[in-house]
């Protein structure tokens, strides 16, 4: 059973076209973080949330933490190829990752 | 100012023998944290040191091993290498007050 559950696994879109990935799990967070990491690299923090309902964002990507802080959700705006990547969901204080979602934007 | 620097970056070794990962931190970062990585999968939590000694340790066997040094740096020592160790092993550094890891590149250990 995995703590940080993520869907979708894969996704593949055109360059221009909006999206969502989701982090879900049955166990409430004091704080979830998202990553980026792309091929040949380390993760890349994006974010950190830690109030129930908060929304953050950074320029076209917008991250939500749920109400009962079991869950988030990742939206990008008019992907572009440069947001190609593996998106990570994290629960930092367990030093728990989420399954991944792996994204790529063709041009 | 280097970020997470690890080395080597890629390799290889057979079943049965051992293997030492190195880890600098980034600088002013006092706690180190490894982490192995299958293709495609998100990271899996080995354990963190702090002030040279384990604090945390995730679901791995005892083959799995680290040391930190005085100077922060860290080193992950694998025994006994088995093929499902083929994986990305990232090292990340953090304050021990803070909850924001930076992450190394990785080496890329395959076993034949």
């Amino acid at each position: 059973t995995q703590l940080l559950e993520q869907s979708p696994q894969f996704l593949s879109i055109q360059e221009g076209e909006n999206l969502t990935v989701y982090c879900n799990s049955s166990s409430v967070f004091s704080s979830l973080q998202w990553y980026r990491q792309e091929p040949g690299e380390g993760p890349v923090l994006l974010v950190t949330v830690v109030t129930g309902g908060e929304v953050k964002k950074l320029k076209r990507l917008t991250f939500q933490f749920g109400d009962a802080r079991k869950d988030s959700s990742l939206h990008i705006t008019a992907a572009q190829p440069g947001d190609t990547g593996l998106y990570l969901c994290a629960a930092p204080r367990q030093f728990y990752f989420g399954t991944g979602t792996s994204l790529t934007v063709i041009p | 100012d280097a970020g997470v620097t690890q080395s080597p970056t890629h390799l290889i070794k057979t079943r049965g023998q051992q293997v030492t990962l190195r880890c600098s931190p980034k600088s002013g970062h006092d706690t180190v944290s490894w982490y192995q990585q299958a293709l495609g999968q998100g990271p899996q939590f080995i354990f963190q040191y702090y002030e040279e000694e384990e604090r945390q340790r995730g679901n791995f066997p005892d083959r799995f091993s680290g040391h930190q040094f005085p100077n922060y740096s860290s080193e992950l020592n694998v025994n006994a290498l088995l093929l499902g160790d083929s994986a990305l092993y990232l090292c990340a550094s953090s304050r021990r007050t803070e909850g924001k890891l930076f992450f190394g590149s990785g080496t890329q250990l395959s076993v034949l």
